[in-house]
């Protein structure tokens, strides 16, 4: 079945300092694949998002390239910021046979602490 | 706009007890879920609904129904309550389309005693 897999956590840095989440996942089909961010005591907000291979999602000064090669999403970040502490969540939505119903498989999240 | 809108916010049981964890969106999306995050772990799905009248279960059904009679809500029932269950519920909705994310309600953080 599908799987996602991110970078064993909790990460933290110092604010400025570059971000890379990595992340992998195994599929049947050609997924489209999701970064989610859970501010605390809040739910999911898409992140950014891929659907097809090469593709760069990019928002809020975040980045991941859907490498299918490699299959991985690795989210990065040029220089994070204390309002950037959440957990991030990997997820891909399987599209074989447009019988997924958009249903996501996530990854067990990684939780990043920028200090000042 | 609201969006996805969870209620309860907070909740205890007592083991055996039932309960309904209510979910409306007013976005007018056909598919809703219902995941639950546990500590440290992914979120992992429970039910969906792709339409009123039509569900069908997810990776964790157990232990949970769900019924769909309007394309706004998609309540979450829990018969008998056991501490397995303690958990964070998250309902999402989406548009019907093949790259369309979820959007996400605040969640339902439910403790079983």
């Amino acid at each position: 079945g599908d799987s996602v897999t991110q970078m064993e956590g909790p990460v933290t840095l110092s604010e400025e300092a570059f971000l890379t989440i990595n992340c992998t996942y195994t599929a049947t089909g050609y997924p489209s694949l999701f970064w989610y961010v859970q501010y605390p005591g809040e739910g999911l907000q898409l992140l950014l998002k891929a659907t097809k291979a090469d593709d760069k999602g990019s928002n809020k000064g975040f980045e991941a390239t859907y490498r299918k090669e490699t299959t991985s999403f690795h989210l990065e970040k040029g220089s994070v910021q204390v309002s950037d502490s959440a957990v991030y969540f990997c997820a891909l939505s399987d599209n074989a046979g447009g019988t997924s119903y958009g249903k996501l498989t996530f990854g067990q999240g990684t939780i990043l602490t920028v200090h000042p | 706009n609201a969006g996805v809108t969870q209620t309860p916010k907070f909740r205890i049981l007592k083991i055996g007890q039932s309960m309904t964890l209510q979910c409306t969106q007013d976005m007018n999306h056909n598919y809703m879920y219902w995941y639950r995050q546990d500590p440290g772990m992914g979120l992992k799905l429970i039910y969906y609904s792709v339409g009123a009248g039509i569900t069908d279960k997810g990776e964790v059904p157990n232990g949970y129904n769900v019924s769909r009679s309007t394309t706004e809500d998609f309540p979450l029932r829990l018969e008998l309550a056991a501490p397995s269950q303690t958990s964070v519920y998250f309902c999402a909705s989406r548009l019907q389309g093949k790259y369309q994310p979820q959007h996400f309600g605040d969640g339902t953080r439910l403790s079983i005693l």
